[in-house]
């Protein structure tokens, strides 16, 4: 069975902190995928980035970037200079290959708070 | 254009009622997906359709019923509306075989 903890339920920083949110998975397939969404304050669910399970290279994009590690089972996930704008929940999610029709396992979501 | 569309955004019921929930896609994807998300914001699939036809059906309560017209509409209809249905509930699409998932903005259903 897939499983995605997602262990700090609230963070709070200042303004141009970094911030780092862990997500560890558990799953018996060995091809998956892995994802980040951004859930912001006015409810919609944003994609942020999809991994395969093959490629573990770390990925950069703008402030964000991601760490995924198969030998820990993680896909962290780092925000720079954090902003008010990156406020929100974030959820890292799961999707088996082998599983009929893609269903994604969310972890319970990390609520990030920048304060100014 | 919004590609993945749900109405109403937001509804307000009384306990017994039935009401539904529309949901559709303009990105030519072959599955769709209701996800639940409850209170304390955890997300839950409800159901998965590909190609109009029923894929996943977790444990949900006879009393909510998927309809997919056609591969680009998912509705979601639910009987008999009681408290603990009160929630968030998102349309997802998706490609075939990617895992990502495209939602909708979320219809935030309350039950009084």
């Amino acid at each position: 069975a897939q499983k995605v903890t997602q262990a700090q339920t609230e963070i709070s920083v200042v303004e141009k902190e970094d911030v780092t949110l862990d997500c560890v998975y558990e799953t018996r397939d060995t091809t998956y995928y892995l994802f980040w969404y951004k859930q912001p304050p006015s409810g919609e669910l944003v994609f942020l980035i999809r991994r395969n399970s093959f490629d573990e290279q770390n990925e950069i994009s703008g402030r964000y970037s991601w760490n995924f590690q198969k030998s820990t089972s993680s896909f962290n996930f780092t925000i720079t200079a954090s902003q008010v704008v990156d406020s929100a929940v974030y959820f890292c999610a799961l999707s088996e290959a082998g599983n009929a029709g893609n269903m994604l396992t969310f972890g319970g979501g990390t609520r990030l708070m920048v304060k100014p | 254009d919004t590609a993945v569309s749900q109405t109403p955004k937001y509804l307000v019921t009384q306990m017994g009622n039935d009401k539904s929930i529309k949901c559709e896609q303009n990105l030519g994807h072959d599955t769709m997906y209701w996800y639940k998300q409850d209170s304390k914001k955890f997300l839950k699939i409800m159901f998965s359709y590909n190609n109009k036809e029923l894929i996943i059906n977790e444990t949900v309560p006879n009393r909510f019923s998927p309809k997919s017209p056609d591969k680009a509409h998912l509705n979601l209809h639910i009987n008999s509306l009681e408290l603990g249905d009160s929630a968030v509930y998102f349309c997802a699409s998706s490609p075939m075989n990617t895992g990502e998932l495209f939602f909708g903005e979320g219809s935030r259903l309350t039950v009084l």
